[in-house]
């Protein structure tokens, strides 16, 4: 079965340093990746994904993913994080081998909580 | 164009209620999945609907049901609730062309407290 680990359940990091949430993951097929951000009492806001092709992933709001096929990882960075990034973040999968062609469904990691410090 | 809408926003209900909640897919998008958000379990998934029909269902018991129109807009019912049931609700909503990449896109979620 698919499953998706954030080991992270908390990054904190100085406003206008990088930053780095990290995501493995575990499929049968080709994997298609996804980031998710939710602000408070709010729903997921998507920001970007992978489907195939390039490794770098550009997104929404300055947001990029690295798909690492051998190490099974899709963190998310950012070159220079803002007060405002401050959010959990989830990565999720879907796995086609085992949900079929016609689903959309995705399995969610746990969610990192990230705290940009001013 | 509109995003996903969700109705209601909050709810309280005691045990034993049922409750229905609602969810209206952005104009154009066929697909729509509902997930349940606890702090201690995360984001589940519960079902997909495409063409008013039942595509997947997670590992919910029977109690949790739901539906979609000819509209695309979808219901969910959780019936005899117990205190467990507690969470947010999400709905998202797939364009469904037949191609797999599609993004689903979430509804702000409907908060259910079961008293």
């Amino acid at each position: 079965a698919q499953s998706v680990a954030q080991p992270e359940d908390q990054v904190n990091v100085a406003e206008g340093n990088p930053l780095t949430v990290k995501c493995t993951y575990s499929v049968s097929g080709n994997p298609y990746l996804f980031w998710y951000v939710q602000y408070p009492n709010r729903g997921l806001q998507f920001l970007l994904k992978y489907i195939t092709g390039d490794n770098l992933v550009k997104g929404s709001y300055g947001f990029e993913a690295e798909f690492n096929k051998s190490q099974t990882s899709f963190h998310l960075k950012k070159p220079s994080a803002l007060v405002s990034d401050s959010a959990l973040y989830f990565c999720a999968v879907r796995d086609l081998y085992t949900r079929g062609a016609g689903s959309y469904q995705l399995t969610f990691g746990k969610g990192t909580k990230l705290s940009v410090i001013p | 164009k509109a995003g996903v809408t969700q109705t209601p926003r909050y709810l309280i209900k005691t045990r034993g209620q049922q409750v229905t909640l609602s969810c209206s897919p952005i104009s154009g998008h066929r697909s729509v999945s509902w997930y349940q958000q606890t702090p201690g379990q995360g984001l589940q998934f519960l079902f997909e609907y495409f063409s008013e029909t039942q595509r997947n269902k997670g590992n919910f018991p029977g109690r949790f049901s739901g539906r979609q129109f000819s509209n695309s807009r979808s219901e969910m019912n959780v019936s005899t609730l117990e205190l467990g049931d507690s969470a947010l609700y999400l709905c998202a909503s797939s364009l469904a062309l037949g191609v797999s990449t599609d993004t689903q896109y979430f509804g702000p979620g409907t908060r259910l407290t079961v008293l």
